[in-house]
């Protein structure tokens, strides 16, 4: 298994500003996700954080709005830039672990951001 | 394309009993892993259960099972002798091996509520 953290666990932004959340893993790893969760929704993958080069985003997410960073392989940042309310979600940092149950993907513990 | 369903957005189960959130789903990988997470009001995502897509045996970790019949297309969760904690929102996932890369696509998930 994999212990993630992130920063900040939760914050209210206004609109138009920018919110950089930080995703830290106790081991390193190869595959690094990051996901939000709309209010009352499923999670919507956003980007896979690749280390050394630029995340490969999923369709309707894009850099500008979402720019990743991955230096090593165990960290990794979300910023979510200039935010208006329908970016009030939960944002969560996955990563992938291979082990004794391969595939296994874990979650880190979320970041609750409302914009005002 | 993958496909996660969920038909259960509600649920509920008096303690000690054993309970069963359904998972049905749809892809064209030969390949493929199925997860099922757990996720309380806290928001934070809890790894509970994985099975291969060619694994033999029904995949189970303490209280969970999860009962995988392939011609189906179904990956139901079993929770045995509920407890209160067990009070979250449950999510079924699954992630191709071949072609769907490493990206896991979620259900809508299933609210359950464990009564006294």
């Amino acid at each position: 298994s994999a212990v993630i953290s992130q920063k900040p666990s939760r914050d209210i932004c206004q609109r138009g500003t920018s919110l950089t959340i930080q995703c830290q893993v106790d081991s390193q790893v190869t595959m690094m996700f990051w996901y939000r969760q709309q209010p009352g929704q499923s999670l919507t993958l956003i980007a896979t954080a690749n280390q050394g080069s630029e995340a490969t985003y999923e369709s309707g997410f894009v850099i500008d709005k979402f720019p990743i960073s991955r230096p090593n392989l165990t960290f990794s940042t979300l910023t979510v830039s200039n935010m208006s309310p329908e970016d009030s979600s939960i944002y969560l940092c996955s990563v992938e672990t291979t082990g004794t149950e391969l595939y296994e993907q874990y979650f880190g513990p979320g970041t609750r951001l409302t914009v005002t | 394309a993958q496909k996660i369903t969920q038909t259960q957005p509600g649920m509920f189960v008096q303690e000690k009993e054993a309970v069963t959130l359904d998972c049905t789903y749809d892809t064209s990988d030969q390949s493929y892993g199925l997860f099922w997470y757990k996720q309380p009001s806290s928001g934070e995502m809890i790894f509970l259960i994985y099975q291969g897509s060619y694994d033999e045996q029904n995949a189970t970790e303490g209280r969970y099972s999860l009962n995988f019949q392939k011609a189906r297309k179904s990956a139901n969760l079993v929770i045995s002798a509920s407890q209160l904690g067990d009070s979250a929102m449950y999510f079924c996932a699954m992630r191709g091996i071949t072609g769907g890369g490493n990206k896991l696509t979620f259900g809508t998930g299933t609210q359950l509520k464990v009564e006294l």
